[in-house]
């Protein structure tokens, strides 16, 4: 009963390197959707999609790039890494974009940039 | 635009009663979502609302009121384990979620 798994849970990165966060649902949700959890600030839509093969920017986009080639996964990457970008990343994962279908959660991935 | 607000902090004792509210404001409106997040952990939904009223789930009930931008989460029968911050959340009109930054929930002995 794993829901929405995400990898690495912690990960501490120097400016300019690069990395991918990998997140993988194993309930069929046709949605999937990268976050970032900021202090005082609630949570802020980065990518998301809506079905294998597709992606569309969110609020904050810039500095981030996402795929989706398989319909259970969806992969978040840093190009570049900036200190801005230290937050706790969450993805999540819908039946539907339907208004009532409530989003599942992985557990998180602390990212430190130095 | 879009604004959502909520008390960043609030304090109860074990066995109450507590209400968080949450107030919006938004050009669009397509349901309003509550969740609840432990500490260093995922948030995890607790209701939904589109019509204004009560809902009612055990201990947890959500209350809309659409013409206000006005909802709340009761929280009853307070435990320990209920300390926790309380996400509120609007559906917007592209169907995205619109996030409030949370009520951190003390509770106390």
């Amino acid at each position: 009963n794993a829901g929405v798994t995400q990898t690495p849970k912690f990960r501490v990165l120097k400016t300019g390197q690069s990395m991918t966060l990998l997140c993988a649902q194993d309930m069929n949700h046709e949605y999937m959707y990268w976050y970032r959890q900021d202090p005082g600030m609630g949570l802020r839509l980065i990518h998301y999609s809506v079905g294998e093969g597709t992606t569309a920017k969110g609020e904050v986009p810039d500095g981030y790039n996402v795929s989706r080639l398989k319909k259970q996964n969806f992969l978040l990457g840093l190009e570049s890494a900036a200190p801005s970008q230290t937050s706790v990343y969450f993805c999540a994962s819908s039946y539907s974009d339907s208004p009532s279908q409530p989003q599942h959660f992985g557990d998180g991935t602390r990212l430190s940039i130095l | 635009g879009q604004n959502i607000d909520q008390p960043t902090e609030m304090t109860a004792t074990e066995g109450a009663i507590v209400q968080i509210n949450c107030t919006y404001q938004t050009s669009g409106f397509n349901g309003l979502f509550w969740y609840q997040q432990h500490a260093g952990e995922a948030p995890t939904f607790l209701s939904y609302n589109v019509l204004d009223g009560l809902e009612e789930k055990g201990r947890f009930s959500s209350f809309l009121s659409r013409s206000k931008g006005y909802s709340y989460l009761l929280l009853k029968e307070l435990q320990m384990k209920d300390s926790a911050s309380y996400l509120c959340a609007l559906t917007d009109s592209n169907y995205q979620l619109i996030w409030g930054a949370g009520t951190k929930l003390i509770i106390k002995p």
